[in-house]
């Protein structure tokens, strides 16, 4: 079965950077496009970008740019996140989910998502 | 990029209660809106795609249909594991955009 199963919960000072972990498997992990999408305390969803597994390619929220870096290891099938300069603001659950196709293409949906990660940034 | 806006903000109703959630859009998105359910402490789970499709696995009492840029997600008749909340989520144009959500509680 589809599983994505990320890294546990972490707690990070201001201005750290922060590295989560999201595993797939049950699939072809380069058949599907990978995101991560935040949702801070009692707070909605926020989209923050997208990777292919298959080359590489990432796109960002513009919320984001500059600060924020998807990468894949297409070796074990995994996903990483990295978030840098973290404010208490970043304080979120971080969640990586997957879609059969890329932002671009109308009519993408989150088909499967991580279990969650929760990131608490407080010095 | 897509502003989406839900309504109510949160609801409260009984078992066995049909109920209605609202989804608009700040322009048109075609039938391009999914629907999730969240339940506390866990994950977004798909339930509606493209306006009205049921995803595999979702009981048929949840429905969603579109009258332009409204948006509705229709459950017939409420059950325990429904209280929940719900999203909506724009997938026409980059980048992916939620509603706020609604709070579906039992009363």
């Amino acid at each position: 079965q589809v599983q994505l199963v990320q890294s546990g919960a972490e707690v990070k000072k201001p201005g750290a950077s922060l590295k989560v972990s999201c595993k797939a498997s049950g699939y072809s992990f380069t058949s599907y496009y990978l995101h991560w999408v935040r949702q801070a305390p009692g707070q909605g969803l926020e989209w923050m970008g997208i990777i292919n597994p298959s080359g590489g390619s990432t796109s960002y929220a513009q919320k984001f740019q500059g600060r924020v870096t998807v990468t894949r290891d297409t070796s074990t099938s995994t996903v990483y996140m990295e978030l840098s300069s973290l404010r208490s603001e970043d304080t979120a659950v971080y969640y990586c989910a997957r879609t059969p196709e890329d932002i671009t293409v109308a009519g993408t949906d989150f088909d499967y998502w991580g279990q969650g990660t929760l990131v608490t940034v407080s010095s | 990029d897509i502003q989406m806006t839900q309504s109510p903000s949160s609801l409260s109703a009984s078992v066995g209660d049909r109920v209605t959630i609202t989804c608009r859009a700040s322009q048109s998105i075609s039938s391009y809106l999914n629907w999730y359910q969240q339940k506390p402490g866990k994950a977004p789970k798909l339930l509606i795609y493209a306006a009205s499709s049921l995803q595999s696995g979702v009981p048929s009492r949840f429905s969603g249909s579109e009258s332009g840029t409204e948006f509705t997600l229709t459950i017939s008749s409420l059950q325990p594991e429904d209280f929940a909340t719900y999203y909506c989520q724009q997938s026409y144009s980059p980048p992916p955009t939620f509603g706020p959500g609604t709070k579906l509680e039992i009363k």
